[in-house]
């Protein structure tokens, strides 16, 4: 099975300070997505990365950034932390396999909920 | 850029009852994939069922199926024989079919509640 886990379940911080969340996938999985998840928006897409040291842009990547290092662990960082950034954050893995395969799709960690106070 | 449109916030039924969610989309492509995630209370999301746009065939997956019209660009989910294990939120998900661009654009979730 496929495992994706992320370094909290809950984190709780303070305006300005920098945040780090980890992600870490064990499949070997090209591409890898943090979303940020808020009730009546669904999911939506902040940054995503399908190599290393490569990103991409998602929906809304305002006040983020985030690092590729190794292929298994992609970290999403709050610079600054602000109030409007409490949220669920999800990160996901996919790997660029065939879209033949049934099993093909993002696979998702459990996600952090985080509060900026 | 593609939509996806589901229009039920909240939704319950009666244990062992049949339950339909609704999903419509837009898109100007004519292949691409659909899904349905399921996000139980405080776990992991999980794909429950997934649609190529190619097939005209409706995916099952046990109790779970899809009714897929294409021209109409809708996307509903069936669960039949409802149990208390699919209380979850609900996500429609929108993915392009080809390499490069990796992108799934997701619906604003359905919160199903079976009621014992």
């Amino acid at each position: 099975d496929v495992k994706v886990t992320q370094s909290s379940r809950y984190l709780v911080k303070r305006t300005g300070e920098k945040v780090f969340l980890e992600c870490v996938q064990d499949m070997d999985h090209e591409n890898m997505f943090w979303y940020r998840q808020d009730p009546g928006l669904g999911l939506r897409l902040i940054y995503f990365s399908y190599d290393v040291k490569m990103k991409e842009k998602g929906d809304i990547p305002e006040g983020y950034s985030v690092s590729r290092e190794k292929k298994e662990r992609f970290s999403l960082i709050l610079e600054s932390a602000s109030t409007n950034q409490t949220s669920m954050y999800l990160c996901a893995s996919r790997g660029t396999g065939i879209r033949l395969d049934p099993t093909d799709t993002q696979y998702f960690g459990p996600g952090t909920r985080l509060t900026v106070l | 850029a593609q939509t996806v449109t589901q229009s039920q916030p909240e939704m319950s039924v009666q244990e062992a009852e049949t339950v339909t969610l609704s999903c419509t989309y837009d898109t100007s492509e004519n292949n691409y994939y659909l899904f349905w995630y399921k996000q139980p209370p405080s776990r992991q999301m999980i794909l429950v069922i997934r649609q190529e746009a190619y097939k005209q065939q409706n995916a099952t997956e046990n109790r779970f199926s899809v009714n897929f019209q294409k021209a109409a660009k809708s996307f509903s989910l069936k669960i039949s024989d409802s149990q208390l294990g699919d209380t979850a939120m609900y996500f429609c998900a929108f993915g392009p079919n080809y390499f490069g661009n990796e992108k799934l654009t997701f619906g604003t979730g359905t919160r199903l509640t079976i009621i014992p």
